[in-house]
């Protein structure tokens, strides 16, 4: 079975502070892939960034970095230089390699960061 | 480009009755999923389908239903609606190369009285 913990549930922090949003997942497998996914107060989730289980390397995008770490089955997303914009529900997920895995989602419960101006 | 397109946005039912969630979607992606997301409780998996034809459920499908008769439409009926039903339902799709992110509707807020 497949397990995405986000023990934080709500973060608040003031604009051009630097977060970090902390995702911990349990899966047999050895191969799989890890999401983050924005749910901004309009409801619509946007994708962030995907991640095979394979590929270790630290990936920046902007103000976002993710911090993937097999060895303590986490897989962290840190913004730098907050913004209000950014305020959101953020929800990290795993999905299983191979055919369906995109289909077969496992998400976390979320964590909601407040920015405040 | 639509992407997936749910309707209705919101849905008030009483205990008992049935009804159905639609999702299209124009971007011939095979696989396609619904998710409930409840206060607290993150997104759920209720079915999903990796082609026309093929369906199989999730974490939580009990009071769910739901073919695939074409690529592009994936329903999700409920057969008779109860409180627990209330939730924000999401329709995803996805190519079915590992690459392909999913790609969410914009959701059904249904309240069950």
């Amino acid at each position: 079975a497949q397990k995405v913990t986000q023990a934080q549930t709500e973060i608040s922090v003031v604009e051009k502070e630097d977060v970090t949003l902390d995702c911990v997942y349990e899966t047999r497998d050895t191969t799989y892939y890890l999401f983050w996914y924005k749910q901004p107060p309009s409801g619509e989730l946007v994708f962030l960034i995907r991640r095979n289980s394979f590929d270790e390397q630290n990936e920046i995008s902007g103000r976002y970095s993710w911090n993937f770490q097999k060895s303590t089955s986490s897989f962290n997303f840190t913004i730098t230089a907050s913004q209000v914009v950014d305020s959101a529900v953020y929800f990290c997920a795993l999905s299983p390699w191979g055919t369906g895995a995109n289909s077969k989602l496992t998400f976390g419960k979320g964590i909601t960061l407040s920015v405040r101006p | 480009n639509a992407g997936v397109t749910q309707t209705p946005k919101f849905q008030v039912l009483k205990t008992g009755q049935s009804m159905t969630l639609q999702c299209a979607q124009d971007m011939n992606h095979e696989y396609m999923s619904w998710y409930r997301q409840d206060p607290g409780m993150g997104l759920r998996l209720i079915h999903y389908s990796v082609g026309a034809g093929i369906t199989d459920q999730g974490e939580v499908p009990n009071g769910y239903n739901v073919s695939r008769s074409t690529t592009e439409d994936f329903p999700l009926r409920l057969l008779s609606a109860a409180p627990s039903q209330t939730s924000v339902y999401f329709c995803a799709s996805s190519y079915e190369s590992g690459d392909s992110p999913l790609h969410f509707g914009n959701g059904t807020r249904l309240t069950v009285t």
